[in-house]
């Protein structure tokens, strides 16, 4: 059973950068899939920022895409977002997901909050 | 970028109900038309794609249509557990926007 587990500092200060982990198991990276990122800030809808397979070739949100690196680590079994220049907007629960244009399974969530 | 518009926003209804939830895409999206399922404070977990192929574990009183620009998706006999905001998503094109969402509430 696939299972995907987000990581990463739970509070940044404005215009700094975002680190996050999407953490793989139950599954090999290499086996064909693209691995996801969404976002949703709070109370609002769901925001497609970009994905990743694991050749390294990347799809990405253009409306992020000058702030956005999307990563894989295979021997880790992890895929990692970094997110430039922060600020109050990209307050959001950060999800990872398997899959390109089908999104499943989704890992839990980490809240990542934007505030000095 | 395409924009997918749900409606409602939201939906009151009660247990045993039939309920219809709307999505319309800004362009042609083919089938390319899946729906979440989200509860509070979870991670969306995916109920049908392509339209109408319910994925395994979902109750087949979920059903799937449409095509183009215009899809449902209709729940028959609603449970208790199923109270929750549902979302569409189009994957024809990057970036894979999502609808707004549609609440459904317990009358």
């Amino acid at each position: 059973q696939v299972q995907l587990q987000e990581s990463g500092p739970g509070r940044v200060k404005p215009s700094e950068t975002l680190s996050l982990t999407c953490s793989v198991s139950g599954a090999s990276m290499s086996s064909g899939f693209y691995w996801t990122w969404i976002r949703q800030r709070p109370g609002e809808g769901l925001e497609w920022i970009g994905n990743i397979n694991y050749r390294g070739s990347t799809f990405q949100n253009a409306s992020l895409k000058s702030r956005l690196s999307i990563s894989i680590d295979m021997s880790k079994s992890q895929f990692s977002l970094k997110l430039t220049s922060l600020t109050a907007a990209d307050t959001a629960v950060y999800y990872c997901a398997r899959g390109n244009t089908i999104l499943d399974p989704w890992g839990q969530g980490t809240l990542v909050t934007v505030s000095s | 970028d395409i924009q997918m518009t749900q409606s409602p926003s939201s939906l009151s209804a009660s247990v045993g109900d039939r309920v219809t939830i709307s999505c319309r895409a800004s362009q042609d999206i083919s089938d390319y038309l899946n729906w979440y399922q989200q509860k509070p404070g979870k991670a969306p977990i995916l109920l049908i794609s392509a339209v109408s192929n319910l994925q395994s574990g979902v109750p087949s009183r979920f059903s799937g249509s449409g095509s183009g620009t215009d899809f449902t998706l209709t729940i028959n006999s609603l449970q208790p557990e199923e109270f929750a905001t549902y979302y569409c998503q189009q994957s024809y094109s990057t970036p894979y926007s999502f609808g707004q969402g549609t609440k459904l509430e317990i009358k």
